[in-house]
């Protein structure tokens, strides 16, 4: 199974950056995935890492050490839109997604 | 295009009785995916089908049966409800289940058991 453990909320200023780090156990791991959820409304797919190192698209970052059993999504020049509930989620190695309870990110002006 | 649609959008029912939620994808995705979403605890997997015609349990499929018999449906049954089936229940779907392999969100089905 998967033991996933992310701050359930983090606040920050309009422009700033802000870091959600995500520690995982996993019996066996095929991939880590990000999702924003707005209030009310359907996860989306930010991004997938399945290698060490740091993915970047756009202002979004996604970065993953295997060894350590970690990861983090970087939010750059934070707009009031991205205040939302950012999932972390491994796969396993029968490809099923276990998610963490999710980091509410509220971006004040 | 659609992408992922789920029927009922919300629904109050009374325990003891029985309920289908719908979910339909007209992208032609293999992979399908049953979540329930409750306060603190996250998602957490229900039911999947890898493909039409198969199907597996989650980390919490007790009270819940589905069934795929094509590509496109994917129906989830509380054979009979109780109060702690009280959630959100989304839908999704991927292309496949390894590799690069997002899955897709359905708008989710907000159901209350009393």
């Amino acid at each position: 199974g998967q033991n996933i453990d992310q701050p359930t909320e983090m606040t920050a200023t309009e422009g700033a950056i802000v870091q959600i780090n995500c520690t995982y156990q996993t019996s066996g791991f095929n991939g880590l995935f990000w999702y924003q959820q707005h209030a009310g409304e359907a996860p989306t797919f930010l991004s997938y890492n399945v290698l060490d190192g740091l993915e970047e698209k756009g202002r979004f970052s996604s970065f993953l050490s295997r060894s350590k059993g970690y990861s983090y999504l970087l939010l750059k020049e934070l707009q009031m839109k991205d205040s939302a509930s950012y999932l972390c989620a491994v796969r396993d190695r029968d490809y099923k997604l276990s998610f963490g309870a999710g980091t509410t990110v509220t971006v004040r002006a | 295009i659609a992408g992922i649609t789920q029927a009922p959008t919300s629904q109050i029912l009374a325990a003891g009785r029985r309920m289908t939620l719908r979910c339909t994808q007209d992208m032609r995705h293999n992979a399908m995916y049953w979540y329930r979403q409750d306060l603190g605890l996250g998602l957490r997997l229900i039911h999947y089908s890898n493909t039409a015609g198969t199907t597996g349990k989650g980390e919490v499929p007790d009270g819940y049966s589905v069934s795929r018999a094509n590509t496109d449906d994917f129906p989830l049954t509380l054979a009979s409800a109780v109060p702690s089936q009280t959630s959100v229940y989304f839908c999704a779907s991927s292309p496949g289940t390894g590799g690069y392999n997002e899955q897709f969100f359905g708008p989710g089905t907000r159901l209350t058991v009393l």
